[in-house]
């Protein structure tokens, strides 16, 4: 089986720009979640996506969003970019949760 | 306030030994524990997991002890392989929190040969 994927990998964006990342679970994995992992904080649950649902969320502003499609690729947006919002963007994708498979990352610059 | 601490930000082993990577978690709600190895510029790379009604998991040279009365677990690899050279992570969730794990901040293991 394919692993999951993430688009871009590398990303340069502007302060108060937007930025979209989308990634692809595991063939037949329904369920997929997002995390910002920094230096400091380590790595720090965003959002969880089941079947087109929303069924968790992590303390991140409403500035960071997502979605995910029938197909089960998911979206996360971060609107009005700030200098803090530079990290790896990680996509991990699951049967029903818990056990997790990471995709590669997206890494987000903001200047 | 940290749920998952992984007090040791490093180790340093020799090849063929023992390496013990250990986890402390402070949730009594958590029900599910996983270890991921990372590599820089990757993501993390599911490893080994254990569920809360078992006290030991095993998978080739990993094996994975849960302590629930002293909110403790670990990781053992034996034997140690320079390959294993790597960032390993600890995470826990709980049965009420779908796709949310928790994760400690991480121990770097260097295999020496």
């Amino acid at each position: 089986k394919a692993g999951v994927t993430q688009t871009p990998r590398y990303l340069i964006k502007t302060r108060g720009q937007q930025v979209t990342l989308s990634c692809s679970p595991i063939s037949g994995h329904r369920s997929v979640s997002w995390y910002q992992q920094t230096p400091g904080q380590g790595l720090q649950f965003l959002f969880e996506y089941f079947s087109e649902t929303q069924r968790n969320k992590g303390n991140f502003p409403g500035r960071f969003s997502g979605r995910q499609f029938s197909n089960s690729r998911s979206e996360m947006n971060v609107s009005t970019l700030e200098l803090g919002d530079s990290a790896l963007y990680l996509c991990a994708s699951s049967f029903q949760g818990n056990e997790q498979y990471f995709g590669p990352g997206t890494r987000l610059t903001v200047t | 306030d940290q749920q998952v601490k992984q007090n040791s930000p490093s180790l340093s082993v020799q090849e063929g030994r023992i390496s013990i990577l250990n986890c402390d978690y402070t949730n009594s709600m958590f029900d599910y524990f996983l270890w991921y190895k990372k590599y820089p510029a990757e993501g993390p790379t599911f490893l080994i997991s254990i569920s809360s009604i078992k006290d030991k998991n095993e998978d080739g040279r990993f094996t994975v002890f849960l302590n629930k009365s002293a909110k403790h677990l670990s990781l053992h690899i034996v034997p140690s392989q320079p390959g294993d050279s790597a960032v390993y992570f600890c995470a826990a969730a709980d049965g009420g929190s779908q796709g949310n794990l928790i994760f400690g901040k991480g121990t770097k293991l260097s295999v020496k040969p």
